[in-house]
């Protein structure tokens, strides 16, 4: 079953824009990883949070995680083109090993 | 290798058939993961191995569905007497141990179509 639930589903942004995606999940977790999925192809992962860290930055990506809320947020600053593609939030649960649920998704589109 | 590899890119086959996926890792992981998806959801765990056992099967949806992997590398997918419900893309990853503070690399999928 699916533990994260991305929001929004869908985000259509212009080029230059920044672009924020949520997540939320139910049980307690290990860490949080965001990956990005370009149309038919595989994952590929962008970003690791700790359950003991609130925040961290990789180039134009900043990542949020709020524990007690049970939520994550992705925001990609000055956006490009090349970041058209499906985000996925994935959370390692406590207690088992290494076994990743992931979310349903946010497709953003973003246009020039 | 480079990346993860995947064979084949595309399977058609009818309903009742076996099919048998391939998954090549990344040299030197010693875990791997296979996901399934199906058209625009997430990602669904099927099962993980670590070396050549398989600690987490609990993803498999059915008796008709089995992995192995050999040698610490090459993993196969074996899905028998397919049904049109079996039709998704199969994902499969590998990260160097199976520890949850690893990312783990994907391939790009075996896209299965059950007619």
């Amino acid at each position: 079953s699916q533990q994260g639930e991305e929001d929004p589903q869908a985000l259509s942004i212009q080029e230059g824009e920044n672009a924020t995606m949520n997540c939320s999940y139910k049980t307690s977790i290990n860490n949080l990883q965001w990956y990005r999925q370009n149309s038919g192809r595989g994952l590929v992962h962008l970003i690791l949070i700790r359950s003991n860290e609130r925040e961290k930055h990789s180039g134009r990506l900043r990542v949020t995680l709020d524990t007690s809320k049970k939520s994550s947020s992705l925001l990609i600053t000055a956006s490009r083109a090349a970041d058209t593609a499906s985000y996925f939030c994935a959370t390692a649960t406590t207690g088992t090993a290494s076994k990743l649920t992931f979310g349903t998704g946010t497709r953003l589109q973003v246009t020039l | 290798g480079a990346g993860v590899s995947q064979s084949p890119s595309n399977k058609v086959t009818e309903k009742g058939k076996d099919v048998e996926l391939r998954c090549d890792p990344i040299s030197g992981h010693t875990a791997l993961y296979w996901y399934r998806q199906s058209l625009g959801q997430g990602l669904e765990f099927l099962i993980y191995f670590q070396g050549n056992s398989a600690p987490d099967k609990s993803g498999l949806p059915s008796d008709r569905f089995s992995a192995e992997r050999t040698g610490g590398s090459v993993s196969t997918l074996t899905i028998q007497r397919t049904q049109q419900e079996d039709s998704a893309v199969y994902l499969c990853a590998s990260s160097l141990v199976s520890n949850s503070n690893q990312p783990q690399h994907f391939g790009d999928g075996t896209r299965l179509s059950i007619l």
